[in-house]
């Protein structure tokens, strides 16, 4: 079976400061990986995915994520936080034998401090 | 955009009635889900639909129902309602496999019974 695991339910920056959130994943097959981000009170929006072209994938508002296989590896990146960046940041995988069926993380929660 | 629309943003239940979640999805997609969000445990499947009137049980169907009539319209019925049911419910659609795991959200449900 396929599953993911983000380590650290909760990560605290300061603005500026670079953000990493991290997520491993578990595959028997080539994974599909995606990051989702949740703003308070609202479903869940794509940030990114890796569907097995480029292995370092940019995706909306300043964040990326790099596939790296040896690793079983996608950690989420930016840069520099922005206070507007706080939010749950949800990893997540295709699910082997029915390729819509997403498996999500438990979720980091993301705090940015002035 | 795509608009995924759930009817009900909170509801307040008593243990043994009967409830309805609505659904409604206006870019003609022909998947729709139902995720359950719990703090910590991340999202869970509950049932998903690939067509109308097609259904597929998720990770944690027990205690709940799903239909589709409509292809723009999935709901999700507990058939009577606990308080371990407490929780927020997301539903999600998407197209064809070209769109392989890009899910669109709605903002969520958040039932609470009593």
């Amino acid at each position: 079976a396929q599953s993911v695991t983000q380590l650290g339910s909760h990560v605290s920056v300061s603005e500026g400061a670079l953000v990493l959130l991290r997520c491993n994943y578990s595959s028997s097959v080539p994974p599909y990986l995606f990051w989702y981000v949740q703003y308070p009170n609202q479903g869940l929006q794509l940030l990114l995915k890796y569907t097995s072209a480029a292995t370092l994938v940019k995706g909306i508002n300043g964040f990326e994520a790099e596939f790296k296989k040896s690793e079983t590896s996608f950690h989420l990146t930016k840069p520099s936080a922005h206070m507007s960046d706080a939010a749950e940041y949800f990893c997540a995988v295709i699910k082997a034998g029915g390729f819509q069926k997403l498996v999500f993380g438990t979720g980091t929660r993301l705090l940015v401090s002035p | 955009d795509v608009k995924v629309t759930q009817s009900s943003r909170y509801l307040v239940k008593r243990t043994g009635e009967k409830v309805f979640l609505e659904c409604v999805q206006d870019m003609d997609h022909e998947n729709m889900f139902w995720y359950r969000q719990d703090p910590g445990l991340g999202l869970r499947l509950i049932y998903f639909s690939y067509d109308v009137k097609m259904k597929e049980k998720g990770d944690i169907p027990e205690g709940y129902s799903v239909s589709r009539e409509k292809k723009e319209r999935f709901s999700l019925i507990l058939e009577s309602a606990s308080t371990n049911q407490t929780s927020m419910y997301l539903c999600a659609s998407n197209g064809d496999s070209t769109s392989t795991g890009e899910l669109f959200f709605g903002e969520g449900s958040r039932l609470t019974v009593l």
